[in-house]
């Protein structure tokens, strides 16, 4: 049973539409995050959500934006996407804020052509 | 500006021998520093963990060493071991943030 699952995998679209990745955690963690990973292999954090509240929102185009609907969820709707965005996307979540260790799910890797 | 920095980008270590990874950082407020393991098409994962209050920390096969003052830390895995393949990052955050900085990553290939 996954703990931290995302959905999809594998995203393939044009530029200009409008995509969305899901993420759930069933580890009853309080907080959960958005990092990308990039064509330099940095893992840079986008959001962060405690109990369902924003944390961190690190300088991201406001094309991003993170949902969550309870604190199990945390989804990213991505705007007009552009090649900029092709990444590997990933959820992790940790017990509460401030906790260091992350679970991290699979990774959403998105192409934009 | 990256402030976690791993300068190996790959290792390459014969299986039974010391894989020494190096991890430097540039936040002094850093306080707390991990270290996570990645397979391919997988997520990171948590591998071990070491504080400011300590300069060493073991965990079976893995021991990180921490250096405060050179702003340095190693993870040493001995011995070696083809399952250990994969790219290993170093993180690192601060009492007061949220958010851990990870490096770029360094790829270990242990041969047979």
């Amino acid at each position: 049973d996954t703990a931290v699952s995302q959905t999809p995998k594998y995203l393939v679209t044009q530029m200009g539409n409008d995509k969305s990745i899901k993420c759930e955690q069933n580890l009853g963690h309080d907080t959960m995050y958005w990092y990308k990973q990039d064509s330099k292999k940095f893992l840079k954090i986008m959001f962060s959500y405690n109990n369902k509240e924003l944390i961190i929102n690190e300088t991201v185009p406001n094309r991003f934006s993170p949902k969550s609907p309870d604190k199990a969820h945390l989804n990213l709707h991505i705007n007009s996407l552009e090649l900029g965005d092709s990444a590997v996307y990933f959820c992790a979540s940790n017990p509460s804020l401030g906790t260091g260790e992350l679970f991290f799910g699979e990774g959403s890797r998105l192409t934009v052509l | 500006d990256q402030q976690v920095k791993q300068n190996s980008p790959s290792l390459s270590v014969q299986e039974g021998r010391i894989s020494i990874l190096n991890c430097d950082y540039t936040n002094s407020m850093f306080d707390y520093f991990l270290w996570y393991k990645k397979y391919p098409a997988e997520g990171p994962t948590f591998l071990i963990s070491i504080s400011s209050i300590k300069d060493k920390n073991e965990d079976g096969r893995f021991t990180v060493f921490l250096n405060k003052s050179a702003k340095h830390l190693s993870l040493h895995i001995v011995p070696s071991q083809p399952g250990d393949s994969a790219v290993y990052f170093c993180a690192a955050s601060g009492s007061n943030d949220y958010k851990l900085s990870f490096g770029a990553g360094t790829t270990v290939t242990v041969r047979a």
